[in-house]
């Protein structure tokens, strides 16, 4: 049963502490997608990826967000330094190019105190 | 730029009624339009799609959802729900199928009454 899998799935850190998120995609998948989920925004694209190569990250804050793709099979998002205001569940998805349908992660549940 | 109403952000259905979920979009163009599920702590599922073609769009489920270019709508229906249908529903809109990424509204939480 292919599955995007996320790790970890709740992540509790101290402000200022660096975070390190993770995605495996599915097998095969080359658009692997970055949302973060909070009450008050909703889902938010964060960044996406084609064939490991980044394509739009408008939607991270660039001082303290980054996204790699390392290898086909690993995604990250780290925050460095993280703030109260990250908490928030992030999503990984992946998508096989000219399928639109993307199969959601199960999400990190981040907090930040 | 895109955007998605979804205009209740709470509904309660009593359990074998039925169900229409509302929403609006705002896209310059064809619009690719998607509804999606979530159950509490879990990702997202998605339900059913738009791209072309017939207007009403079958999903899993039994969910079926309409495309309305007139009122900008693509409303999600069930005839009759069950209690397991409880979650948050979320419509959302992306360009070239999706492919860039997808813009979603709100959200709705349904409520199943017994």
């Amino acid at each position: 049963d292919a599955r995007v899998t996320q790790t970890p799935r709740d992540k509790v850190t101290e402000m200022g502490q660096e975070v390190t998120m993770r995605c495996q995609p599915i097998l095969g998948h080359n658009t692997v997608f970055w949302y973060r989920q909070t009450m008050m925004q909703g889902l938010e694209l964060l960044a996406y990826f084609r064939n490991r190569a980044p394509l739009d990250d408008s939607g991270m804050p660039k001082d303290r967000f980054s996204a790699e793709m390392p290898d086909a099979t690993l995604a990250t998002l780290k925050i460095q330094p993280s703030e109260p205001r990250d908490s928030a569940v992030y999503f990984c998805a992946s998508a096989q190019q000219g399928n639109a349908e993307a199969f959601f992660g199960q999400g990190t549940r981040l907090t930040v105190v | 730029a895109q955007s998605v109403t979804q205009p209740d952000i709470h509904i309660t259905v009593s359990e074998g009624a039925s169900l229409e979920l509302r929403c609006n979009y705002s896209y310059g163009a064809t619009p690719y339009l998607f509804w999606y599920v979530q159950s509490p702590g879990q990702g997202l599922q998605l339900l059913l799609k738009y791209f072309s073609g017939d207007t009403l769009v079958q999903g899993i489920k039994g969910f079926e959802a309409e495309f309305k270019r007139s009122q900008s709508s693509f409303n999600l229906r069930k005839p009759s729900v069950h209690w397991s249908d409880a979650a948050e529903y979320f419509c959302a809109v992306g360009e070239w199928g999706g492919a860039d990424g997808l813009t979603f509204g709100k959200g709705t939480h349904l409520i199943i009454q017994p």
